[in-house]
Formats: C-alpha cells, structure tokens, sequence
C-alpha cells in the first residue's frame, strides 16, 4: 500500500524556472491539500482539493497553481520560481476533510 | 483566525522519563485535532486523531488528550526512549476541513 507518493523527492530550479511537483494517492480520498514547511514558519497551506474538479486556495496561494483531474492525482504547479519559493513541501489526503490525514516524504525545493 | 501554539518548542529528557507535550489552541470550534510525528528530512507520521466528541485517544505509550472548552490538548509519552527524538506536531481540523499547525516540539531523548 503506497500511502502519498510525492516526486521528484529533491529539485534545483533557476529562477523563472516552471516545474510540477507530483502527488499521487491510492487510498480513494476525496480530500487532498499541498503544505509548505519553512523554518520558524511551520507548515503552511498552499492549495487544497475535495474532490476531482474542486480546488480552493489555502493560505499561501501566490505563485501556484493547483487541479485535480482525477482523484488520485493533485500536481502543485510552480509558475515563474522564486527564490521566496525555496521550501519543502508536503502533500497530504484524507478520506474527508477532518479525518485522519496521511502525508507524503516531501519535496525539497530550492530554488536559485 | 486559528492559531496554534506548542510549548516548549525543544525538549531533552534522559530516558525512561514520562514526558508531556503542551498544544493550546485559540478557537474552540474545532472539529479534530492529530498529533505528528516527524523525524529530521522526513516526512510526517500521523500518531493519534482525537475527534472532537473524544476527551482522549491511547496507542501504545502515547496517550493524547483533548479539553476543547480550554483550548488544549496534550501528548503524554510514557517511559521514553531514544528512538522517541523527533519534532512532534499538534495541528487542528478548521469547520472547512483544513489542517492548522503548530510549529511543534523538538524532542531529544538522551540514553
């Protein structure tokens, strides 16, 4: 049972650079959401989904974009990478919105 | 807005000791709260959900309580080991279904 499965694991970007961080689920959740992690800052909500066609924004929304096609899929899109971008960040799913969360290892990002 | 605070921030114990972990929480209206764990380049493991309608949730030497009308919640490990060192995090469930963090607690258990 794969659980979240985020890739790549490690990335190095210029800036300006666009890229897509993967997020795969195969637990049939219907919720999923994208966190950055940055020291002092915690884990902060990017993007989430409740279901395939549905997206809304977190808290730190800018400079990404977010769809969910299927149900097991939510890729997180970096448009045009800052530096202000440089942040590990996790994927995470749950059946519903306040049930049990599961995440993935993390994408470590930097971006130069 | 919601916010979460976990005190203290680091923790070194010797091993064997009880410890708890401090989670307040400024809105009551929350729905669950889930303790993490989180060891250094890792990803997160979820320990304990504690549903609102819950006072508290037990798995193995980890027991974590919740008192919504206070704002709190902690995470009891009992008789520590090494292997225990990692951050914990508290995070709670908004009415929306979105997870609000703390910044955690660094724990250090010294054989």
């Amino acid at each position: 049972n794969a659980g979240v499965t985020q890739t790549p694991k490690f990335q190095v970007l210029k800036t300006g650079q666009s890229m897509t961080l993967q997020c795969a689920q195969d637990m049939n959740h219907e919720y999923m959401s994208w966190y950055r992690q940055d020291p002092g800052m915690g884990l902060r909500l990017i993007h989430y989904s409740v279901g395939a066609g549905i997206t809304d924004q977190g808290e730190v929304p800018n400079g990404y974009n977010v769809s969910r096609s299927t149900t097991e899929d939510f890729p997180l899109r970096l448009l045009s990478a800052a530096p202000s971008q440089t942040s590990v960040y996790f994927c995470a799913s749950s059946k519903q919105g306040s049930t049990e969360a599961f995440f993935g290892q993390g994408t470590r990002l930097t971006v130069v | 807005k919601q916010e979460v605070t976990q005190i203290p921030a680091a923790l070194s114990v010797p091993e064997g000791e009880n410890l708890v972990l401090n989670c307040s929480f400024t809105d009551s209206a929350i729905y669950n709260l889930q303790w993490f764990r989180q060891d250094p380049g890792k990803g997160l493991t979820s320990l304990l959900l504690i549903q609102s309608s819950q006072r508290e949730q037990t798995s193995g030497r980890l027991n974590a309580s919740l008192d919504k009308s206070s704002g709190r919640s902690t995470l009891y490990i009992a008789a520590s080991q090494p292997g225990d060192s990692a951050t914990y995090l508290c995070a709670v469930y908004s009415n929306t279904g979105k997870l609000i963090f703390g910044q955690g607690t660094t724990l250090q258990v010294k054989p």
